[in-house]
């Protein structure tokens, strides 16, 4: 049973446009969620975080949102550029009482087109 | 550079084998984790460990263990290696209270 799930996974958007990349979480017991960013043979990056009790949070180019009742998350890239070509994971985990592992999504493969 | 290390690189071994990937956490970081991608099942959590004591366990298999020493390295031992365990070992640290979790580069680890 996935209980992340990241439906697209390939996108591709056009260098200074925004990408928008979705995340569905079925676990209501989550409650921080991250974005990770990995480029071929490297270690996941982080890029942006999010609490439960937050519904935004920005940072630079990168903002994300979270739809609680929806069980939403998105990362919104504002312009796109070149260098953000890579593979992109939705995580979640349970915070309560301590940290635990990451839940990861499969991935979407962002592509930015020049 | 996430400040989490990791060796070796790459591992090439044969099937029934037995290999030990080790990690070091961030300067400050307490805890570690120990994650498993491989193609098909996409990043899967194996195991966490805090200050040396085991704390969380994930889909980790019982010929998977791992451990933490008192200078906070952890060490990932996989033995009677099959060819599925064929993947890349991430290894990742926080302070230990639910913070943001780094990763290191990890293991390519394949089993022939």
């Amino acid at each position: 049973d996935q209980q992340v799930k990241q439906n697209s996974p390939s996108l591709s958007v056009q260098e200074g446009r925004i990408s928008i990349l979705n995340c569905d979480y079925t676990n209501s017991m989550f409650d921080y969620f991250l974005w990770y960013k990995k480029y071929p043979a490297e270690g996941p990056t982080f890029l942006i975080s999010i609490s439960s009790i937050k519904d935004k949070n920005e940072d630079g180019r990168f903002t994300v949102f979270l739809n609680k009742s929806a069980k939403h998350l998105s990362l919104h890239i504002v312009p796109s550029q070149p260098g953000d070509s890579a593979v992109y994971f939705c995580a979640a985990s349970v915070r309560r009482g301590g940290a635990d592992g990451l839940t990861f999504g499969k991935g979407t493969h962002l592509i930015i087109q020049p | 550079d996430s400040g989490v290390t990791q060796t070796p690189k790459h591992l090439i071994t044969a099937t029934g084998q037995r290999v030990t990937l080790r990690c070091s956490p961030r300067s400050g970081d307490l805890s570690v984790y120990w994650y498993q991608q491989s193609l098909d099942q996409g990043l899967q959590f194996l195991i966490q460990y805090y200050n040396g004591e085991e704390r969380a366990k994930g889909n980790i298999l019982e010929r998977f263990s791992a451990q933490q020493f008192p200078d906070l390295h952890s060490e990932l031992n996989l033995s009677s290696l099959e060819l599925g365990d064929s993947a890349l070992y991430f290894c990742a640290s926080d302070r230990g209270s639910g913070e943001t979790q780094y990763f290191g580069p990890g293991t390519r680890l394949l089993v022939l």
